[in-house]
C-alpha cells in the first residue's frame, strides 16, 4: 500500500559530525514534504520543508534532499549537537489532498557527547 | 511567537466514559487538524476542520469521534465512549492555509484509558 517510511528506526552520532536520516516514499503524486522533529513529551516541530519541483533546500545547520526518481527524501544535519537529539519525522502532503500530512515511522536520534 | 496551545495535558478516563480535548489554534489560521500517536509509533491523522466543518477525515475517526469549534478560539476533539485502544497522544495542528506551508503542532494531550 501506500506509505512514507524510514530506513532506520535508530541513529546514534558524535556530536560533531553530520548526521543523515532517509525516509522512502511511495506515492508520486505526493508533492510537498516536511521533516518534523519530535522530542520526548513534545508535539513535532517544524524543521524544513521541501516543493516537489525542488530537489535541494537548505536551512541553518539543516539540508533536505529529495531524489524523485527514486522517491527518496533525507535530512542532513551539519555539525550535530546535542539538543538535536530526537525522533525525527517525514512527512508529506499529497496532491488535490487538502492539508492532511501523512507521517512516517520515525527515526531516533542519538547524539553522544 | 504564536502557538497552538492543547489542554489538559493528561487525561486519564475510564473505559465507556466520554472525554473532551481541547486545543487553542494559532489564531489567524483557518485549517484545524487532529492526528494521533500511539507510544511508539507514528503520527497518525484523525480529521481536517475548514469552515465550521469537516473538510477530511480517516478511518479512525469512526462516529465515536466528533469535533467542534464552539466558539472563535477553540477547537475541541470528544470522543464519546472511549476504548482501551484510544490510548495516546492526541494533537491539535492549525494552518493559515493548504498547500506549501508549515502546519504548526500542539504539544498534545495524552490520554490513557482504564
Amino acid at each position: 500500500g501506500e506509505s512514507v517510511g524510514l530506513h532506520l528506526p535508530t541513529l546514534s552520532v558524535q556530536e560533531g559530525d553530520n548526521s543523515i536520516i532517509n525516509c522512502a516514499y511511495s506515492n508520486s503524486a505526493s508533492d510537498y514534504f516536511i521533516w518534523y522533529k519530535q522530542e520526548s513529551g513534545k508535539g513535532p516541530q517544524f524543521i524544513i520543508d521541501i516543493r516537489s519541483n525542488m530537489d535541494k533546500r537548505q536551512g541553518q545547520r539543516v539540508t533536505v534532499l529529495l531524489n524523485k526518481t527514486v522517491k527518496h527524501l533525507s535530512l542532513q544535519i551539519a555539525a550535530t549537537q546535542p539538543g538535536d537529539s530526537a525522533v525525527y519525522f517525514c512527512a508529506e502532503r499529497r496532491n488535490n489532498q487538502g492539508g492532511k500530512l501523512i507521517f512516517g515511522q520515525g527515526t531516533e536520534l542519538s547524539v553522544k557527547p | 511567537e504564536p502557538e497552538v496551545t492543547q489542554t489538559p495535558s493528561h487525561q486519564v478516563t475510564q473505559m465507556g466514559q466520554e472525554v473532551i480535548l481541547r486545543c487553542v489554534p494559532i489564531s489567524n489560521h483557518l485549517y484545524f487538524y487532529w492526528y494521533r500517536q500511539i507510544l511508539g509509533q507514528k503520527v497518525e491523522f484523525l480529521v481536517s476542520f475548514y469552515n465550521n466543518e469537516i473538510s477530511e477525515k480517516s478511518e479512525i475517526f469512526d462516529d465515536q469521534f466528533s469535533v467542534e469549534r464552539p466558539d472563535g478560539s477553540n477547537f475541541t476533539l470528544k470522543i464519546r465512549s472511549t476504548k482501551l485502544e484510544d490510548s495516546a497522544m492526541y494533537f491539535c495542528a492549525s494552518d493559515r492555509e493548504e498547500g506549501y506551508n508549515e502546519q504548526f503542532f500542539g504539544p498534545g494531550t495524552r490520554l490513557t484509558v482504564l
